[in-house]
């Protein structure tokens, strides 16, 4: 089956610093990815659609300067979290489409900011 | 607007039969999803649904009625292990998942 994974699992990082995770499909090929953060008891939350060569598209309210998205290639998305402050610790996980109806999930990051 | 609407929290007991409903208003439809999530895990898959009825799959089976935006998700013969949050998530006419809030299922012995 079609496997998304996510680097790094886990992090920890001072606030004020930036972070980058990467979401990669690992088998198949993904023109679009998906960044989702979720708060604890909280359902997932859509940040933006990441399209391969071009710019993502940001759901409202979610700072694009803060949280940057780059879609280099067709098996890799990267979200950096910006001048990180605490209020942005949370769970954030990404999903690669196969198809129009498939998307497949990657394990999540957990990050912390002290 | 777009709204999907499930119960927050349900209980069972183990080796039961539960139903968690779901109700779907979106901007088209192209499908109805159901993901198990383990706290502090991604969702992971269980079911899609387009057409109307019902599909079975092992313990879990998925209804959908596209004519009254309702679904749920029939899981059977309850373990343990099914303790987590079951969420619905409709796509709408971008391909794009619409989420419910979750419902957490817990199950006791």
């Amino acid at each position: 089956g079609a496997v998304v994974s996510q680097h790094p699992s886990w992090v920890i990082c001072k606030s004020g610093t930036s972070v980058k995770i990467e979401c990669r499909s690992l088998d198949f090929q993904a023109t679009t990815m998906f960044w989702y953060r979720q708060f604890p008891k909280q359902s997932l939350m859509l940040m933006a659609t990441s399209n391969e060569g071009s710019k993502a598209t940001y759901e409202q309210g979610v700072e694009k300067d803060k949280f940057l998205i780059n879609h280099a290639s067709l098996t890799l998305s990267t979200l950096t979290v910006t001048s990180a402050h605490p209020e942005d610790s949370s769970f954030y996980i990404c999903s690669a489409r196969l198809r129009d109806y498939e998307q497949y999930f990657g394990p999540g990051t957990r990050l912390t900011v002290t | 607007g777009q709204n999907i609407d499930q119960p927050t929290e349900m209980t069972a007991t183990e080796g039961a039969i539960v139903q968690i409903n779901c109700t779907y208003q979106t901007s088209g439809f192209n499908g109805l999803f159901w993901y198990q999530q383990h706290a502090g895990e991604a969702p992971t898959f269980l079911s899609y649904n387009v057409l109307d009825g019902l599909e079975e799959k092992g313990r879990f089976s998925s209804f959908l009625s596209r004519s009254k935006g309702y679904s749920y998700l029939l899981l059977k013969e309850l373990q343990m292990k099914d303790s987590a949050s079951y969420l619905c998530a409709s796509l709408d006419s971008n391909y794009q998942l619409i989420w419910g809030a979750g419902t957490k299922l817990i199950i006791k012995p």
